[in-house]
């Protein structure tokens, strides 16, 4: 049982580039999360998903874009990275909003 | 509008000492509150949940919090701490907003053990 998967684990990127994080699970979890995790602030969430086909803004969503064409797949699109994107991110997902979530390993990503 | 207020940013302990991370919490509603536990490079892990049912709600490794809506507080303790409890601990609430529940993390405690 893998959980939740997160590719890649880590990724250099030239400022002004495009990259998608992507973020897969097998819980067949309607509610799926993407989180940044900045030192000193927590986690604070990017997106979310209730169920598939759905998606709405979280507490940090400017420079990022998601889609959840199916119950499996929360892919995170960063269209034209900045620096500040810098962070580690979080995939997560729970049974539905409101309830436990589940992590994946994070990606560590460095914008220069 | 929701937020989370972990009071302490570092908290340091002997081994077999006891534990108290202290968070507080505002909603407009009757959120579930959860804590999670992150390990040095790992991801993230749920010790234990509030949904309000028992208001003392005990989770994973000997962990346990308590829900106390007077103080608007969800502590999280451990009787006696031990060497692989080090680690970063979230608490988070998550309230109704929009139709859906939202979940916000506090800035973490870091929790150190000394031997």
């Amino acid at each position: 049982i893998a959980g939740i998967t997160q590719a890649p684990t880590s990724q250099i990127l030239a400022a002004g580039r495009r990259m998608t994080l992507r973020c897969t699970q097998d819980m067949r979890h309607n509610a799926m999360y993407w989180y940044r995790q900045d030192l000193g602030l927590g986690l604070r969430l990017i997106h979310y998903s209730n169920t598939a086909g759905t998606t709405g803004k979280g507490e940090v969503p400017d420079g990022y874009s998601v889609s959840r064409a199916n119950t499996d797949d929360f892919p995170l699109t960063l269209a034209s990275a900045v620096p500040s994107q810098t962070s580690v991110y979080f995939c997560a997902s729970s049974a539905s909003t409101g309830s436990a979530q589940y992590f994946g390993p994070g990606t560590r990503l460095l914008v220069l | 509008a929701q937020s989370v207020t972990q009071l302490d940013s570092h908290v340091s302990v002997s081994e077999g000492t006891p534990v108290l991370l202290r968070c507080n919490y505002s909603s407009s509603y009757s959120p579930s509150l959860f804590w999670y536990v992150q390990h040095p490079n790992k991801g993230l892990q749920l010790l234990l949940k509030y949904t309000s049912a028992a208001t003392l709600v005990k989770g994973i490794n000997g962990f346990e919090a308590e829900f106390k809506k007077s103080e608007t507080s969800f502590h999280l303790t451990k009787p006696s701490a031990h060497m692989s409890d080090a680690a970063e601990y979230f608490c988070v609430v998550s309230d109704l907003s929009g139709g859906s529940y939202i979940p916000t993390f506090g800035r973490g405690t870091s929790l150190i053990v000394h031997p």
